[in-house]
C-alpha cells in the first residue's frame, strides 16, 4: 500500500517570505502522480500543483514550486512571496499512473501572518 | 458553470434517521469518489465509481450505501445516524487515463452535524 507522510502538522510564515512545505512518500511504483491541494478556512479543495513521476522538471505554478526527489521520495512545495490568502490546510497526494485512488497525507495547515 | 455540485452543503439531523448527499458533476468525468474528513482534517476514502461501477468500497458501515444512477451522478445514502458521523463528506471527480492531469476536481462539501 501506498503511503503519504507530512512530518509538519503546523506551519507559519511571515507575509512575502517563502515557505516549504515537506512531503515524502512510499512506493514500490515507478510511474505516478503527485499532487498538492489547498483547503482555505471556505473548506474547498483546490488544485494548487501536479507532477508526473517521469518529468525529471519541477512544476511550477506562479508563486508555487515543487522539489521533486524521486529516488527520495520526497515532494515539497515551496510558496514564494507568500500572502494572507494562502493560510489553508495543505494536502500531499499520490495516486498511481495506473490507479485510480487517491492517497492522501495528513495535511499541514500553514498560516501567513500579516 | 463546470464544476462539481454537492447538495446540501449543510445538514443537521437527528440520531437514528436517515439521509442522501447528492452530488453531481458537468466535467465529463468518469470517475467519482465519496471522502469524510473528520474534525482533525483526515480525509479518509469511502467509495469510488467508474462510469457507474463500484470500484472502491473501503471499510464502512454498511449503513453507508452509494448509488450511481449515471455518469454524472454519485449520491450517497446513509441509514440509522450515527453521532460519530458527524464530518464533511466531500464528493470529486476525475478524467482517467494517461492524457491529462488526473487530478481530482473536488465538490464543496457537505457539513452532517448529527444530535
Amino acid at each position: 500500500a501506498q503511503t503519504v507522510t507530512q512530518s509538519q502538522p503546523e506551519m507559519s510564515v511571515q507575509e512575502a517570505e517563502t515557505v516549504t512545505l515537506s512531503c515524502t512518500y512510499d512506493t514500490s511504483e515507478s510511474n505516478y502522480y503527485l499532487f498538492w491541494y489547498k483547503q482555505p478556512p471556505s473548506r474547498q479543495m483546490i488544485l494548487v500543483i501536479r507532477q508526473e513521476a517521469y518529468k525529471q522538471q519541477n512544476a511550477t505554478e506562479n508563486r508555487f514550486s515543487v522539489n521533486f526527489q524521486k529516488a527520495a521520495k520526497s515532494f515539497s512545495l515551496k510558496i514564494s512571496d507568500s500572502q494572507l490568502g494562502d493560510t489553508a490546510m495543505y494536502f500531499c497526494a499520490f495516486m498511481r499512473i495506473t490507479g485510480n485512488q487517491f492517497y492522501f497525507g495528513t495535511g499541514t495547515s500553514l498560516t501567513v501572518i500579516p | 458553470d463546470t464544476a462539481v455540485s454537492q447538495t446540501p452543503k449543510y445538514l443537521v439531523t437527528q440520531m437514528g434517521n436517515d439521509k442522501s448527499i447528492k452530488c453531481e458533476q458537468n466535467l465529463g468525468h468518469d470517475t467519482m469518489y465519496w471522502y469524510k474528513q473528520d474534525s482533525k482534517k483526515f480525509l479518509k476514502i469511502m467509495f469510488s465509481y467508474n462510469n457507474k461501477e463500484l470500484i472502491i468500497n473501503e471499510t464502512v458501515p454498511n449503513r453507508f450505501s452509494p448509488k450511481s444512477p449515471d455518469k454524472a451522478h454519485l449520491n450517497l445514502h446513509i441509514n440509522s445516524l450515527e453521532l460519530g458521523d458527524s464530518a464533511v463528506y466531500f464528493c470529486a471527480s476525475r478524467r482517467r487515463g494517461l492524457a491529462g492531469g488526473n487530478e481530482q476536481f473536488f465538490g464543496p462539501g457537505t457539513r452532517l452535524t448529527v444530535l
